[in-house]
């Protein structure tokens, strides 16, 4: 167990739809990371968040947004959910900004019909 | 930017062979990390071993060891010792220090271990 959390496991929805993902990452990291894992695409790094603020974006669709909240756990938001959005979204947490190690969480497998 | 290649999709290995998973990295930093990551049939990213650009020796961590030959730009990790529990898939990956600090990921080998 990494001591990141992340809800729901499993989501089914529609396309067209909006779903929140919300990551929960060990006591006292500061930083959250999230990565998309699709068949196509592999593992992409979409956005993280230190201590509140954005601070990098990889691959991120417009469509999708994210916030980090005061007690530091985090939601990434997916709208107008298309089919290709399926995939195992992760959040990974770390203490520092540079810190080494990144704990990942057990994922949210999304699928959408 | 950084790049990882892992040009080996599937793998087999016998039950207590060794087994290398090859990995090749690209990247413009002079100071960066390498990871590999366990990925099992349930889904979960497991950290494995960890290398820093800088690091003289190569690291080991039980079983795993990573072969860095930094000249190279190679990061290969070795599984001594194969158990059917390492049947899964390997992710290589690295970050920079300075800029982004997220990982980015090679396309994984899938290991399998036979009886």
């Amino acid at each position: 167990d990494s001591g990141v959390t992340q809800t729901p496991k499993h989501l089914i929805t529609a396309t067209g739809q909006r779903v929140t993902l919300r990551c929960s990452p060990r006591s006292g990291d500061l930083s959250v990371y999230w990565y998309q894992q699709s068949l196509d695409q592999g593992l992409q790094f979409l956005i993280q968040y230190y201590n509140g603020e954005e601070r990098a974006k990889g691959n991120i669709l417009e469509r999708f947004s994210a916030q980090q909240f005061p007690d530091l756990h985090s939601e990434l938001n997916l709208s107008s959910l298309e089919l290709g959005d399926s995939a195992l979204y992760f959040c990974a947490s770390t203490e520092g900004d540079s810190s080494y190690e990144q704990y990942f969480g057990p994922g949210t497998r999304l699928t959408v019909t | 930017a950084q790049k990882i290649t892992q040009t080996q999709p599937g793998m087999f290995v016998q039950e207590k062979e060794a087994v290398t998973l090859d990995c090749t990295y690209d990247t413009s930093d002079q100071s960066y990390g390498l990871f590999w990551y366990k990925q099992p049939s349930s889904g979960e990213m497991i950290f494995l071993i960890y290398q820093g650009s800088y690091d003289e020796q190569n690291a080991t961590e039980g079983r795993y060891s990573l072969n860095f030959q930094k000249a190279r730009k190679s990061a290969n990790l070795v599984i001594s010792a194969s158990q059917l529990g390492d049947s899964a898939m390997y992710f290589c990956a690295m970050r920079g220090y300075t800029g982004r600090r997220a990982l980015t990921f090679g396309s994984g080998t899938r290991l399998q271990v036979q009886p």
